[in-house]
Parts: C-alpha cells; sequence; structure tokens
C-alpha cells in the first residue's frame, strides 16, 4: 500500500532563511508526486510537480523540489523564506491501480514564516 | 477558464437536518474527488466519482453520507442526520483524468453543525 509521510508537522522560520519541508513515500509501482500550498480558508494550490526527467523541479513561488528515487524522498525547499509563504504544504503521491488513480496525501507540513 | 466551484461557501445546519454539498468541475474534466478536512488536521478521501459512477468510495462513512456525478449538473455530497462530528471543510478537487492525475481544488465548503 502507498503512503506519505511528512516528518515535521510544523515549521517556524525566520524571514530570509531558507527552508526544507520533508516528504517520504512508500510505494511499490511507479509514482507521480505532487506538493501542494493551502493558505488559511482556502483550498489548495499546485505549487510543483514531478512526472519524470529531471529529478529538481521548479515550482511557483520561489519553491523547488527534489525527488530521490533511492530515499523514496521529495523534500520541498526554499533558499528565502517570505512573511506571505505562512501556510501549511501537502505532499501528494499519485499511482494508478485497480479502479483508476489515487492520490494519497500527507499530514501536511504548517510553515510559519516569523518577521 | 473558471476553476472548480463549490457552493455554498459556508452551511450551518443543526444536529440532525441534511447538508447537501455542491461541486461543478473545471471544464472539460470528467473525475471529480471529495475530500475531508478537519481543524488542525490533513485532508482525508472521501469518495472519487466519474460521469454517473462511484469508483472509489472507501473513505466515505457507510451510513448517512453519499455522493453522485450526474451526467448533467454538478457533483453533490449529501449528508443526511447531520451530527457535531460533521463540522469540517469539504473540499472537492477536479481532474481531467490524465496518466498523472493531477487534482485541481475547488475553495471548500465549511460546514457547522450546531
Amino acid at each position: 500500500a502507498q503512503s506519505v509521510t511528512q516528518l515535521d508537522s510544523q515549521v517556524p522560520v525566520f524571514e530570509e532563511a531558507p527552508v526544507e519541508l520533508r516528504c517520504n513515500y512508500s510505494s511499490s509501482v511507479s509514482v507521480y508526486l505532487f506538493w501542494y500550498v493551502q493558505y488559511p480558508n482556502q483550498g489548495l494550490q499546485l505549487l510543483l510537480k514531478y512526472l519524470s526527467g529531471s529529478t529538481l523541479v521548479k515550482g511557483i513561488n520561489g519553491f523547488e523540489a527534489e525527488f530521490n528515487k533511492s530515499q523514496t524522498s521529495f523534500h520541498l525547499r526554499k533558499p528565502s523564506v517570505h512573511i506571505s509563504d505562512t501556510a501549511e504544504y501537502f505532499c501528494a503521491v499519485s499511482v494508478f491501480n485497480t479502479g483508476g488513480f489515487k492520490t494519497i496525501f500527507g499530514a501536511g507540513t504548517r510553515l510559519f514564516v516569523k518577521a | 477558464n473558471a476553476g472548480v466551484m463549490q457552493n455554498p461557501r459556508h452551511l450551518v445546519r443543526r444536529r440532525g437536518q441534511e447538508a447537501r454539498l455542491r461541486c461543478s468541475p473545471m471544464k472539460g474534466h470528467s473525475h471529480v474527488y471529495w475530500y475531508r478536512q478537519l481543524p488542525e488536521e490533513g485532508l482525508k478521501f472521501m469518495v472519487y466519482l466519474q460521469k454517473e459512477n462511484i469508483i472509489d468510495e472507501s473513505g466515505m462513512p457507510k451510513e448517512r453520507f453519499s455522493a453522485e456525478f450526474p451526467k448533467e449538473g454538478p457533483s453533490i455530497l449529501r449528508i443526511q442526520q447531520v451530527v457535531r462530528g460533521d463540522s469540517a471543510a469539504y473540499f472537492c478537487a477536479s481532474s481531467p483524468g490524465t496518466y498523472y492525475n493531477e487534482q485541481f481544488f475547488g475553495p471548500g465548503t465549511r460546514l457547522t453543525v450546531l
């Protein structure tokens, strides 16, 4: 069975500091990987996705993530965060099995950027 | 191209009433997913539908909850005889059914049960 683990439930960081939000997954089949962001009282927005090819994926708002197949990880990074990056971030994996596609979300990491 | 639309955005019900949540997917999308998010918790998958078919309802409680996605019109998530524990944000997502299944989310319906 597939699963997604976000290792940190909360990450406080000062403005302009770098940040890494960790995500590990388990799956016996090929997966597609996503990071979504959720601002307060809003739905989820796609930050970036990994489908194939280069393992370093660049997304919106200066975020990037690296797919590491041997470590089954897809950590999200930003070299310098801004107050407006305060939000909840969800890692997700999508697999195809009998019955169709299934996307599994991690529990989320709350990023809190302090001035 | 309008995004995923959900209505109402906020819904207040008393215990025992019915809640009906609507989701209009993006144009051209034939796959709809419903998720529930409790305060301070992550997203929990409830049900996956295609037009006129329920594909996976493994995350939906067997009693009181039902979902449909008719040939015409929005997808509906129905909760009968609501209880306080049903208070949550319910999100709908749609997908065009590509091989990687990128989902596009609506703004959610916040259900409060008094």
